[in-house]
C-alpha cells in the first residue's frame, strides 16, 4: 500500500524562528512531490520536486527531494505569523497514463506565535 | 479567467439521501481528483479520473461514486451508503507534468 507520512503533526514556534518540515513516503512508481499551503480552503501551491538533490527556493521557503531514502523536507526560515498554515505534502504516482495517482499525507500544522 | 470551481460551497444533507457536489475546470486538464478532508487531517482520496469516460478507485470510494462524461466536470455524488459523510470536499485537476490546482471546496453537513 502506497503510504505519505508527515512529521510532526503539529508545530509551535515564535515569530523568527527556523522550522522543518518532512515528508516520508513509501510508494512504488514514483514520479514527483509537491508540497502545498492550506489556509483556510483551497490548497496552494509551493513546490514540486522531480529530483534528487536540487534545492527549490521561493523567498523564506526552500524544500529538497532525497529519492535514495524517500523522503523530502520543507524549510521554513525567519517565521511570520502569516506562516501559520497546515502544510500538505503530495506524491504524485506514475500510472497507466501520464497522470497517475496524486496521494498526501496527513498535514503539519504549524502555528507562528508573534 | 481559468480556474477550477466547486458548488455549493455548503450543502446539508439528511440521512438516508443522496447528494451531488459539483466541480467544473476550464484549464484543459485531463485528469481531475476529489479528495475528503476531516477536521485536522490531510486530504484522503476518494476517486480520480485521467481520461474522459474513464475513473478510477482512490483509498476511500465506498459510498461515492462519480462520472466523467465530459473534460470539463467530474461531479461526485456522497450516497446514502456513506456512513460518516460530514466532511470538507476538495476537487483538483492537473495538467501533464504540472501541479494539482484546488477549487474553493464544499462543506457537507448530515443533519
Amino acid at each position: 500500500e502506497d503510504k505519505v507520512v508527515q512529521s510532526p503533526l503539529s508545530l509551535v514556534v515564535h515569530e523568527g524562528d527556523t522550522v522543518t518540515l518532512n515528508c516520508s513516503y513509501e510508494v512504488t512508481n514514483f514520479r514527483s512531490l509537491l508540497w502545498y499551503k492550506q489556509e483556510k480552503k483551497a490548497p496552494t501551491f509551493l513546490f514540486m520536486l522531480t529530483s534528487s538533490g536540487i534545492e527549490k527556493k521561493s523567498g523564506r521557503l526552500s524544500s529538497i527531494l532525497d529519492k535514495k531514502e524517500l523522503f523530502s523536507i520543507l524549510n521554513i526560515t525567519a517565521t511570520q505569523t502569516g506562516d501559520s498554515a497546515v502544510y500538505l505534502c503530495a506524491v504524485v504516482l506514475a500510472g497507466g497514463t501520464s497522470y497517475g495517482k496524486l496521494t498526501f499525507g496527513q498535514g503539519t500544522i504549524l502555528t507562528v506565535h508573534p | 479567467d481559468g480556474g477550477i470551481t466547486q458548488s455549493p460551497k455548503y450543502l446539508f444533507r439528511k440521512e438516508g439521501q443522496n447528494v451531488t457536489l459539483s466541480c467544473e475546470q476550464n484549464l484543459n486538464h485531463d485528469a481531475m481528483y476529489w479528495y475528503r478532508q476531516d477536521p485536522g487531517q490531510g486530504l484522503r482520496l476518494i476517486y480520480y479520473s485521467q481520461i474522459v469516460n474513464d475513473f478510477q478507485k482512490g483509498d476511500i470510494a465506498e459510498g461515492y461514486s462519480v462520472s466523467r462524461e465530459k473534460k470539463e466536470s467530474f461531479p461526485l455524488t456522497v450516497t446514502s451508503a456513506q456512513k460518516n459523510p460530514t466532511a470538507f470536499y476538495l476537487c483538483a485537476s492537473r495538467g501533464l507534468g504540472t501541479e494539482a490546482f484546488f477549487g474553493q471546496g464544499t462543506r457537507l453537513t448530515v443533519v
